[in-house]
């Protein structure tokens, strides 16, 4: 029973236009929301994050979207980069806990 | 200077041995954790340790031991390896919610 969900295994976007990643949980007891960047033979890394008080974060070219209504949250890339190339993983956590549940990952893809 | 670094990076081994992945952080945190990512890259947590004490174990087959000498330093033992052992796993330690993790330690079971 997967609670956090990525449906798209891959995206590709030209170099300077949005990449949208979406992300999809079933648990509403989730409060906090994560989004890692892997890179191949690396760690993920920490990219963004968002609370569940509030319905978006932004950092530098990266912003996070949530819509708790919809159990639905979205990472926005603009302008998308070549070294934005890698695999993005969505991560939710419940209240008063550090484990974080992980979607599948979705692989980015930026060309020139 | 590498936040939480484990070693060794790529490990092959035979079926039915035993081997340990060794995990340090230098970030001063309190918790650490171990991840494993299988081949359909599933990140799925197996333990996780707050200040040398064990907090989650997530039904993890008991031939996988944690042990944390020191808040720093989580080590994974694992026994009688099998071939659905194979993966990468990741150590991290965790501030505030968010998980800094090591670089993964690539098993191949043979």
């Amino acid at each position: 029973d997967q609670q956090v969900k990525q449906n798209s295994p891959s995206l590709s976007v030209q170099e300077g236009r949005i990449s949208i990643l979406n992300c999809d949980y079933t648990n509403s007891m989730f409060d906090y929301f994560l989004w890692y960047k892997k890179y191949p033979a690396e760690g993920p890394t920490f990219l963004i994050s968002i609370s569940s008080i509030k319905d978006k974060n932004e950092d530098g070219r990266f912003t996070v979207f949530l819509n708790k209504s919809a159990k639905h949250l979205s990472l926005h890339i603009v302008p998308s980069q070549p070294g934005d190339s890698a695999v993005y993983f969505c991560a939710a956590s419940y209240r008063n806990t550090d484990k974080l549940i992980f979607g599948t990952g979705t692989r980015l893809q930026v060309f020139p | 200077d590498t936040a939480v670094s484990q070693t060794p990076k790529y490990l092959v081994t035979q079926m039915g041995n035993d081997k340990s992945i060794k995990c340090e952080q230098n970030l001063g945190h309190d918790t650490m954790y171990w991840y494993k990512q299988d081949s359909k890259k599933f990140l799925k947590i197996m333990f996780s340790y707050n200040n040398k004490e064990l907090i989650i174990n997530e039904t993890v087959p008991n031939r996988f031991s944690p042990k944390s000498p020191d808040k720093a330093h989580l080590n994974l033992h694992i026994n009688s390896l099998e071939l659905g052992d194979s993966a990468v796993y990741f150590c991290a330690s965790s501030q505030e919610r968010k998980l800094f993790f090591g670089s993964g330690t690539q098993l191949s079971v043979l």
